[in-house]
C-alpha cells in the first residue's frame, strides 16, 4: 500500500528566505507526483505535476524535483513571502496511465512565512 | 480560471439521516471524483467516475455511499445513513487531463 508522508510537518521562515518541502512515498511504480497548496477553508490547488519520467517542474518562484527510483520528491521555493503562507501537500497517482486519478495524499507542511 | 464548484459549504445533520453533496464540475472535463479529509487527516480518495459508471472506488466507499450524475452539469454524493465517523470535508474533483481542480469542500458535520 503505498504510503507517501512529508518533511517537516511544520516551518516557520523569514519573509525571503529559500525553504525545501520533502515529500517521501513507498511505492516507485507512480504515473506522476503533485504539489498542491491548501489554504483555510479553501480547496487545493495544484502548483505542479511531475511526470514519472520527468525530473524537475518550474513554476515562477517554485521547482519541484523528482528522484522516482529513491521516492523522494522536493519542493523548493525562492524568495518566501507571506503570500505563501499556507498548506503544502504532496500527492503520487499511481501507475494507472491516462487521465483517471487516484491520488495518495501525504498529510502536508504547513508554512508560515513572517513578514 | 475555470472552478469546481461545491454546494453547501457546511451541512450539519443528525447522525442516520441522508446527505447529498452536490458538486458542479469544470463543464468539459470527463472524470469526476470524491475525496475526503477528516480533521488532522489526510486527503483520501473514495472514488472516481467516468463515462456515467464508477471508474473505481476506496475500501471507505461502501454500501452508504452513492454517487450520480444525475444530468450534464452535476455531480453528487449521497451517503444513505451517516456516521459520526463521516465528519469530514468533502472535497469534488475533475480533469480532462493531468491537471486536477478541486472544489472548495463541503464540511459536513454529523451530530
Amino acid at each position: 500500500k503505498q504510503e507517501v508522508t512529508q518533511i517537516p510537518a511544520a516551518l516557520s521562515v523569514p519573509e525571503g528566505e529559500n525553504l525545501v518541502l520533502n515529500c517521501s512515498f513507498t511505492d516507485s511504480a507512480i504515473y506522476n507526483l503533485q504539489w498542491f497548496r491548501q489554504d483555510p477553508g479553501k480547496g487545493l490547488t495544484s502548483l505542479l505535476l511531475i511526470q514519472s519520467s520527468q525530473r524537475e517542474q518550474t513554476s515562477g518562484r517554485l521547482n519541484a524535483s523528482l528522484d522516482k527510483s529513491s521516492g523522494r520528491s522536493t519542493l523548493y521555493i525562492a524568495a518566501s513571502q507571506p503570500g505563501d503562507s499556507a498548506t503544502y501537500l504532496c500527492a503520487v497517482n499511481r501507475n494507472s496511465g491516462g487521465s483517471n486519478y487516484k491520488l495518495t495524499f501525504g498529510k502536508g507542511t504547513l508554512l508560515t512565512v513572517n513578514p | 480560471e475555470p472552478e469546481v464548484t461545491q454546494t453547501p459549504s457546511h451541512q450539519v445533520t443528525q447522525m442516520g439521516q441522508e446527505v447529498i453533496l452536490r458538486c458542479v464540475p469544470i463543464s468539459n472535463h470527463l472524470y469526476f471524483y470524491w475525496y475526503r479529509q477528516i480533521l488532522g487527516q489526510k486527503v483520501e480518495f473514495l472514488v472516481s467516475f467516468y463515462n456515467n459508471e464508477i471508474s473505481e472506488k476506496s475500501e471507505i466507499f461502501d454500501d452508504q455511499f452513492s454517487v450520480e450524475r444525475p444530468d450534464g452539469s452535476n455531480f453528487t454524493l449521497k451517503i444513505r445513513s451517516t456516521k459520526l465517523e463521516d465528519s469530514a470535508m468533502y472535497f469534488c474533483a475533475s480533469n480532462t487531463n493531468e491537471k486536477l481542480f478541486f472544489g472548495s469542500g463541503t464540511q459536513l458535520s454529523v451530530l
